[in-house]
């Protein structure tokens, strides 16, 4: 198994442009989900899914959107880039809502708004 | 909503020193999650503990978890510059069974010096 892949693994943009963060999981894992992680902020919660066609917003949903169309892919798209959305982004996947099972993260996404 | 705590927020030591990381929460904690992050890398999980007083280790690293569920501490022994990297604690925000959407603390930074 790959596990949870992203892609790309670093982003530069300028402000206003539109971008999709890509994640992929080959563990068959119905929740995914997306975070941030700032300097001295740790990791914030964006958006999550509970399984294909069900998502919902995290902490800090604003100037992101997510879809689930299929079990594997969960990307992350971000329609009018901004400076502070420059962060590195983690995809992770959990294989069940027991909470004895922990996150599977992905390698993460930096991304650089200019 | 769950706020997590860490400190130190950094913390040197010379290699074979023992070390201490905690994570103290504002809510009982219903599953308690604890990380190890290497620059420009995922999360790896280290370890879970659930149950107030419930204890775990692994290799020189051991987590515990307090009898009332609102503060954990990671203790590193004969610490090795293999151990250097970012420490974070991730909690389930609601009462057990939300593994999929966790609120982390700020991290630790650990450096070891040879």
């Amino acid at each position: 198994n790959a596990g949870v892949t992203q892609t790309p693994k670093f982003q530069v943009l300028k402000t206003g442009q539109s971008m999709t963060l890509q994640c992929a999981q080959d563990m068959n894992h119905e929740y995914m989900s997306w975070y941030r992680q700032d300097p001295g902020m740790g990791l914030r919660l964006i958006h999550y899914s509970v399984g294909a066609g069900i998502t919902d917003q995290g902490e800090v949903p604003n100037g992101y959107n997510v879809s689930r169309s299929t079990t594997e892919d969960f990307p992350l798209r971000l329609l009018s880039a901004a400076p502070s959305q420059t962060s590195v982004y983690f995809c992770a996947s959990t294989p069940d809502r027991v909470y004895q099972e922990t996150q599977y993260f992905g390698p993460g996404t930096r991304l650089l708004v200019l | 909503s769950q706020e997590l705590e860490q400190s130190p927020q950094s913390l040197i030591v010379q290699e074979g020193k023992n070390l201490t990381i905690n994570c103290t929460s504002s809510k009982t904690l219903y599953g308690l999650y604890w990380y190890k992050q290497k620059y420009g890398e995922g999360l790896i999980f280290l370890m879970m503990l659930q149950k107030g007083g419930e204890e775990k280790s692994h290799e020189k690293i051991t987590a515990k978890l307090d009898e009332k569920k609102q503060q954990s501490s990671l203790h590193i022994t004969a610490s090795q510059p293999s151990h250097a990297g970012i420490y974070l604690c991730g909690a389930d925000k609601g009462s057990g069974g939300s593994n999929y959407k966790l609120t982390f603390g700020k991290g630790t930074l650990l450096t070891v010096n040879p």
